[in-house]
């Protein structure tokens, strides 16, 4: 596609239950970044792919969140046991080196 | 601890005047710099960036100054116009560590130009 793109848009979850928010980065972008953007503050930095493999995931909170990126396009972000703290708009990014180009972001709420 | 930092949480303008809106940064290995335009349910737009080696960028209406002795960063829009009303984030880039993909962003400001 012409763009990032990440489904799905609006994600309203009961706490304790798993998600899972899908990213489909620029086609032939390498890179792939997640963000978390929770509100009044910017985007805040999660992982990073480079290809398959989760080059940098330092900025996952917990062991609750891990992300996946198997064949080097799409990436899911998976979070279990869902908490009211997760609740955030979660941004997805891909790059070929350059500026990363942003999707329009899945708002996850807790409840 | 911010290590970017938008200290005007909003800017009001008129229309066909000059818009700047400042970031300050802590962190002396940041060696790039971006400026992202958000509006409402989309997600950051690439506008801007600078690299540490210079200290001014211009593309059209919109010029970004760097300062790096003071550590400051502003972008000029100039004139402004009502579609540039949007939340503007700051963002940097390091080179430490071979961190030189990680953004850090600021907390945005949100620009409101009136007609």
């Amino acid at each position: 596609g012409a763009g990032v793109s990440q489904t799905p848009s609006n994600k309203v979850t009961e706490k304790g239950k798993y998600v899972e928010l899908r990213c489909d980065p620029i086609s032939g972008h390498t890179a792939l970044y997640w963000y978390r953007q929770s509100l009044g503050q910017g985007p805040e930095f999660l992982i990073y792919f480079q290809g398959t493999g989760a080059a940098d995931d330092s900025g996952l909170p917990n062991d609750r969140f891990f992300a996946v990126r198997p064949e080097g396009s799409v990436s899911t972000l998976k979070i279990q046991r869902t908490e009211r703290g997760d609740s955030a708009v979660y941004l997805c990014a891909s790059s070929l080196g350059g500026e990363a180009f942003f999707g329009q972001g899945t708002r996850l709420t807790v409840v | 601890d911010q290590q970017v930092k938008q200290n005007s949480p909003s800017l009001s303008v008129q229309e066909g005047r000059i818009s700047i809106l400042n970031c300050d940064y802590t962190n002396s290995m940041f060696d790039y710099f971006l400026w992202y335009k958000k509006y409402p349910a989309e997600g950051p737009t690439f506008l801007i960036s600078i690299s540490s080696i210079k200290d001014k960028n211009e593309d059209g209406r919109f010029t970004v100054f760097l300062n790096k002795s003071a550590k400051h960063l502003s972008l000029h829009i100039v004139p402004s116009q009502p579609g540039d009303s949007a939340v503007y984030f700051c963002a940097a880039r390091g080179n430490s560590g071979g961190s030189n993909y990680k953004l850090t962003f600021g907390k945005g400001t949100l620009l409101t130009v009136n007609p």
